[in-house]
C-alpha cells in the first residue's frame, strides 16, 4: 500500500506570503491529486497531474516523479486560501480501479489578515 | 447544475439504529463512492461503484451496505449503528477512473459530508 506523508501538518501565515505544502509517496505513481476541504466542510478538486506543473490561478502544483514528491504552491495567499489541503496518489501498479486512492492526512492552513 | 449533493448533512443515532445516506450526482457519471472522513486519518474509502447496478467494497466495508440501482443515486446503509461510525462521510464521484491519470476521466467531485455521530 501506498504511504502518503504530507507537510506541514498545520501552517499560519500572514496574509501575501508565499505557501508551500509538501507531499511525499512511497511507491511510483500514475496519477496525483491536490484536493481543498473548506471550513465548511466541503471538498473540491484542485489538479490532478502525473508529471511537470500546472497553474490555477494563484494556486501552482508541480510534481518530481524520480523523487517521489509534489509541491502545492499558493502565491500571494489571502485569508480565503485558509482550508486543509489534501493530497491523494494511486500506485502505478495498482492497475487502476476505483479503489487505488492513498489519501494524506491534509495539511491545515490558516493565513491571518 | 447540483453536482453531488449528499441527504442528510446531518444524523445523529443511537446504537442499534438503521439509516441510509443518499448521494446524488447529476454529471452522467459512471464511478461513485463513498468516503468516511475520521480526525488525524486521512479520507478511507468505504464502497464503491464503478457502474449502475456495481458495488464493490472498498479499505473499510463492515458495517455497511451500499446499492447502485439508478447511475445517478448512491446509496450507503447501516444496518446497526456502533459508535464506532461516528464520523463525517463524503460521497464523491467521476465519469471514468481516478487512477487513470486522465484529468478527463479521474476528476473527483465530492459532496458537502453528511456528519453522523453514534451514540
Amino acid at each position: 500500500k501506498n504511504e502518503v506523508e504530507q507537510s506541514p501538518q498545520n501552517l499560519t501565515a500572514q496574509e501575501g506570503e508565499f505557501i508551500t505544502i509538501n507531499c511525499s509517496y512511497s511507491v511510483g505513481i500514475s496519477a496525483l491529486h491536490w484536493l481543498q476541504q473548506h471550513p465548511g466542510g466541503g471538498i473540491v478538486s484542485l489538479f490532478m497531474l502525473s508529471s511537470g506543473k500546472k497553474k490555477h490561478g494563484r494556486l501552482i502544483a508541480t510534481i518530481n516523479i524520480q523523487e517521489k514528491h509534489s509541491s502545492l504552491h499558493i502565491t500571494a495567499s489571502h485569508p480565503r486560501d485558509s482550508a486543509v489541503y489534501i493530497c491523494a496518489v494511486t500506485a502505478a501498479y495498482s492497475g487502476g480501479g476505483a479503489d487505488g486512492l492513498t489519501f494524506g492526512k491534509g495539511t491545515h492552513l490558516i493565513i491571518q489578515p | 447544475n447540483a453536482g453531488v449533493t449528499q441527504t442528510p448533512k446531518f444524523r445523529v443515532l443511537k446504537t442499534g439504529q438503521s439509516m441510509t445516506l443518499l448521494c446524488a450526482q447529476d454529471m452522467n457519471h459512471e464511478y461513485m463512492y463513498w468516503y468516511r472522513q475520521d480526525p488525524g486519518m486521512g479520507l478511507r474509502l468505504i464502497h464503491y461503484s464503478v457502474g449502475e447496478g456495481t458495488t464493490a467494497k472498498g479499505e473499510v466495508p463492515d458495517g455497511y451496505n451500499v446499492s447502485r440501482l439508478k447511475k445517478q443515486n448512491f446509496l450507503l446503509g447501516l444496518e446497526s449503528a456502533a459508535p464506532s461510525q461516528t464520523s463525517v462521510y463524503f460521497c464523491a464521484s467521476s465519469y471514468s477512473d481516478p487512477t487513470s491519470g486522465l484529468k478527463e476521466a479521474g476528476e473527483l467531485f465530492f459532496g458537502e459530508g453528511s456528519r453522523l455521530t453514534v451514540l
